[in-house]
């Protein structure tokens, strides 16, 4: 079946270090999202993209932030100066669209910034 | 926008037993119920869903209820076994957007 992968499944990063999270969704999916979710609290939504661009995010999602599309496969998000805070899990999911809403999501990147 | 509630935060249930989780969101829009289960260092899961055009749906020894007129929506796991054991989340879709409750940690007493 097919499914999201993620890579890193850890990372730790100093503060003010810049780190890139890589998804590869599922190959004939449309719509692409980046979930994060700290320790012990919900899962928060950051940010969907579609058709090359962002569609919609949230208010965490602010200009230390970006997403990326590099290729027909891979979908990135980029922290551009970690701050402590932004230690957390971060999740990607994919939807096929075209009426189709489940969300498939990977197995997130633990990332720790110290 | 759109927020969700969801209790109990903790839920223990005795082998075989049945497990409910409750779900209440605020905005009329939604029309997109998924549950999903998060089982420790992995990614949430999708269970089960349910669509506003649907009251129930049931799949083996999981069930998810709908009520729009209240905008809540349950989960119910019947004849609970030791892997029912996770944390459960519910989550209401704008926009194809999800909208995440809090989580419920289910725990089974063997």
């Amino acid at each position: 079946e097919p499914e999201v992968t993620q890579t890193p499944s850890h990372q730790v990063t100093q503060m003010g270090q810049e780190v890139i999270l890589r998804c590869v969704p599922i190959s004939n999916h449309l719509y692409f999202y980046w979930y994060r979710q700290i320790l012990g609290q919900k899962v928060e939504f950051l940010v969907s993209f579609y058709n090359n661009e962002i569609s919609e995010k949230s208010e965490i999602f602010d200009d230390q932030f970006s997403v990326e599309r590099p290729d027909g496969s891979n979908f990135t998000l980029k922290i551009r100066s970690t701050k402590l805070e932004d230690s957390a899990m971060y999740f990607c999911a994919s939807i096929e669209g075209g009426g189709k809403e489940t969300q498939y999501f990977g197995p997130g990147t633990r990332l720790l910034v110290l | 926008g759109e927020n969700v509630e969801q209790h109990p935060s903790t839920l223990s249930v005795q082998e075989g037993d049945s497990a409910v989780i409750k779900c209440t969101y605020s905005d009329s829009a939604s029309n997109y119920f998924p549950w999903y289960k998060q089982e420790l260092g992995k990614g949430p899961q999708l269970i089960i869903d349910i669509r506003s055009n649907v009251g129930e749906k049931k799949d083996q020894r999981i069930a998810v209820t709908l009520n729009k007129t209240a905008k809540h929506f349950s989960l119910h796991i019947t004849e609970t076994q030791p892997e029912d054991s996770a944390v459960y989340f519910c989550a209401a879709d704008s926009n194809y957007q999800l909208i995440w409750g809090a989580g419920t940690k289910l725990i089974i007493k063997p």
